[in-house]
Formats: C-alpha cells, sequence, structure tokens
C-alpha cells in the first residue's frame, strides 16, 4: 500500500534562514511526486512536481526538490526563506499505475518570524 | 479563466442528515477527484470521476457517493452523517490529456461541520 511520511509537523525558523522540510514514501512501482503548498485561507497550490529525469525540479518561489530514488524520498529545500512562506506544505505521491489518486503525507506547517 | 470551484464555502449538519457538495472544474479538465481533510491532516483520497464513471475509490464507506455531469462538474453525497465526517472537502482536477495531464488543481474547498 501507498504511504507518506513527513518528517516534522511543526517547524519554526526565522527569515533568511535555510528550510528542508523531509518527506519519505512507500510505493512498489513508479510514482510521480509533488509538493503542494498552502497559504493561510488559500487553497492547495502546487509547489513543483516530479515525473521523471534530473532529479532535482525547481519550483515556483525559489522552491527546489530532489528525489532520490534509492531512499524513498523527495526532500523540499529552499535556501533562504520570507515571512510570506509561511503555510502548511504537503508531500504527494502518485503511482503511474494509478487513474491519479494523490496520496498526501501529513503536512508540516512552517512558520516563518521577521 | 475560472480555477476549481466549490460550493457551498461552508455548511453545517447534524448527525444522521445527508449533504450534498458541489464542484466546477477548471475549463478544459474532464476528471474530477474529491478529497476529505481533516483538521491537522493531509488530504485523503475519496474517489475519482471520469466520463459520468467513479474510476477510482479510497477507503471510504458507501455513504460516500458521487456524481459527474456531462459538463463535468461532480458533486459528492454524504449520507447518514457522522461527527467525524466533519473535515474540509477538496475538489482536484486535471484533463487526461496535454501538458498538464499529470497535475491536480484544486479548489477552495467546502468547509463541513457535524453537530
Amino acid at each position: 500500500a501507498q504511504s507518506v511520511s513527513q518528517h516534522n509537523h511543526h517547524v519554526i525558523l526565522s527569515e533568511a534562514a535555510s528550510l528542508e522540510l523531509g518527506c519519505n514514501y512507500s510505493y512498489g512501482g513508479t510514482v510521480n511526486l509533488f509538493w503542494y503548498v498552502q497559504y493561510p485561507g488559500q487553497h492547495l497550490q502546487l509547489l513543483l512536481k516530479y515525473f521523471s529525469g534530473d532529479p532535482l525540479v525547481k519550483g515556483i518561489k525559489g522552491f527546489e526538490a530532489e528525489f532520490i530514488k534509492s531512499k524513498f524520498s523527495f526532500n523540499l529545500r529552499k535556501p533562504s526563506v520570507q515571512w510570506s512562506d509561511t503555510a502548511e506544505y504537503f508531500c504527494a505521491v502518485r503511482g503511474t499505475d494509478s487513474w491519479g489518486k494523490l496520496q498526501f503525507g501529513a503536512g508540516t506547517q512552517v512558520v516563518v518570524t521577521p | 479563466d475560472a480555477g476549481v470551484t466549490q460550493s457551498p464555502t461552508h455548511l453545517i449538519k447534524t448527525r444522521g442528515q445527508q449533504v450534498t457538495l458541489r464542484c466546477s472544474p477548471k475549463s478544459g479538465h474532464d476528471t474530477v477527484s474529491w478529497y476529505q481533510q481533516a483538521l491537522g491532516q493531509g488530504p485523503q483520497f475519496i474517489f475519482q470521476y471520469y466520463e459520468e464513471e467513479e474510476r477510482q475509490r479510497g477507503n471510504f464507506p458507501d455513504r460516500f457517493s458521487g456524481h459527474q455531469f456531462p459538463n463535468y462538474s461532480s458533486e459528492l453525497n454524504v449520507n447518514a452523517l457522522l461527527l467525524g465526517d466533519s473535515a474540509l472537502y477538496l475538489c482536484a482536477s486535471r484533463p487526461t490529456s496535454g501538458s498538464s495531464y499529470n497535475e491536480q488543481f484544486f479548489g477552495p474547498g467546502t468547509r463541513l461541520t457535524v453537530l
């Protein structure tokens, strides 16, 4: 069965600090990987996605993620966060043999202090 | 270009009642999925509709049912509401072809409270 594990439930950091959010998944096949973000009062938005090719993918707002197949991981990074990055971040997995079902992690609430 | 829209925004029901939530997909999208997001958790897949048929279903009881109309809009119905059904219900749409084929676009959700 698919499962997605996000390492931290809450992260608090100061502006300009670096951010790394861990995501590990379990799935017995080829997967597509996603990071979604939910800003306060807004709906889920896609930050970045990995389907194939270069395992280092770049998304919007300076975020990037690295797919490490051997570790079943897809960690999200940003070198220098801003107050506006305060949000909840969700890692999600879709099996390529699946019609489109996304399996989400529990989410990480990130708070950036000025 | 309107994104995914959902109605109503908020809803309060009592145990045992029935509820219908509505979703209009993003223009050009023909596949609709529904997710339940309980407080403090990630979204959980309920089911997906394409060509007016349920194509895939998550681990939800038969009390949860849906429908897709010829214009691709969709409804989620929940019967015999339980307190545990209180959650944010998200609708997501995607096309079945094109460059956005593997991306799901989410609506703002309907907040259901069961008392």
